[in-house]
């Protein structure tokens, strides 16, 4: 039982580039979410989904795409990177969507740094 | 705008002393209180939660005292550890909701 699979863990991008931080859980958790980590800010929101096929945006969606095809699977998308998408982003996981928050499981992030 | 104010940002703990982290929130609501714990290259994990029809849970080592009329709640780490050293997250949601609002971290340190 791996839990919240993040890949990769480390990333650089170049300004304008795009690419997507993959994110899997096998605990059959039907909430998924997606948060950043930035030093002062604690962990803000960008996107959500409370099953396959249902996405909706957090707190600072701007910039993040998210797609749900599959119970296990719910990867974000930097459109064009930008230096302020420098960012160690976390994806977790939660059984109920009728109380998604309680708990989270997170996996263990991947810290993208944009030049 | 923070919806969560956590102080102090870092924490220095001699071994077997107690460790305070204090957390404070402006929405009335919000009804779970959770705590998480995040070591250096792992993902936030949580240590214990609260909801406001109780003043404190305590869960071995670690309590959590909550105050309902000035919205603040905190954690208390008894006989603190070197192991315990990592960064603490208060957070704040409300159930049914799809997210949780986070505190900015405390980094404790303790000394063995």
């Amino acid at each position: 039982n791996a839990g919240v699979t993040q890949t990769p863990k480390f990333q650089v991008l170049k300004t304008g580039q795009s690419m997507t931080l993959q994110c899997a859980q096998d605990m059959n958790h039907e909430y998924m979410s997606w948060y950043r980590q930035d030093p002062g800010m604690g962990l803000r929101l960008i996107h959500y989904s409370v099953g396959a096929g249902i996405t909706d945006q957090g707190e600072v969606p701007n910039g993040y795409n998210v797609s749900r095809s599959t119970t296990e699977d719910f990867p974000l998308r930097l459109l064009s990177a930008a230096p302020s998408q420098t960012s160690v982003y976390f994806c977790a996981s939660s059984y109920s969507i009728t109380h998604p928050v309680e708990p989270q499981h997170f996996g263990d992030g991947t810290r993208l740094s944009i030049l | 705008q923070q919806q969560v104010k956590q102080s102090p940002q870092s924490l220095i703990v001699q071994k077997g002393g107690i460790s305070i982290i204090n957390c404070a929130y402006e929405n009335t609501a919000f009804d779970y209180f959770p705590w998480y714990q995040q070591f250096p290259g792992k993902g936030p994990a949580l240590l214990i939660a609260i909801r406001p029809d109780v003043s404190e849970k305590k869960e071995g080592r670690f309590t959590i005292s909550f105050n309902k009329s000035a919205k603040q709640f905190s954690l208390h780490i008894m006989d603190s550890q070197p192991g315990d050293s990592a960064t603490y997250f208060c957070a704040a949601g409300q159930t049914g909701a799809n997210n949780l609002f986070f505190g900015t971290g405390t980094r404790l340190t303790v000394i063995p």
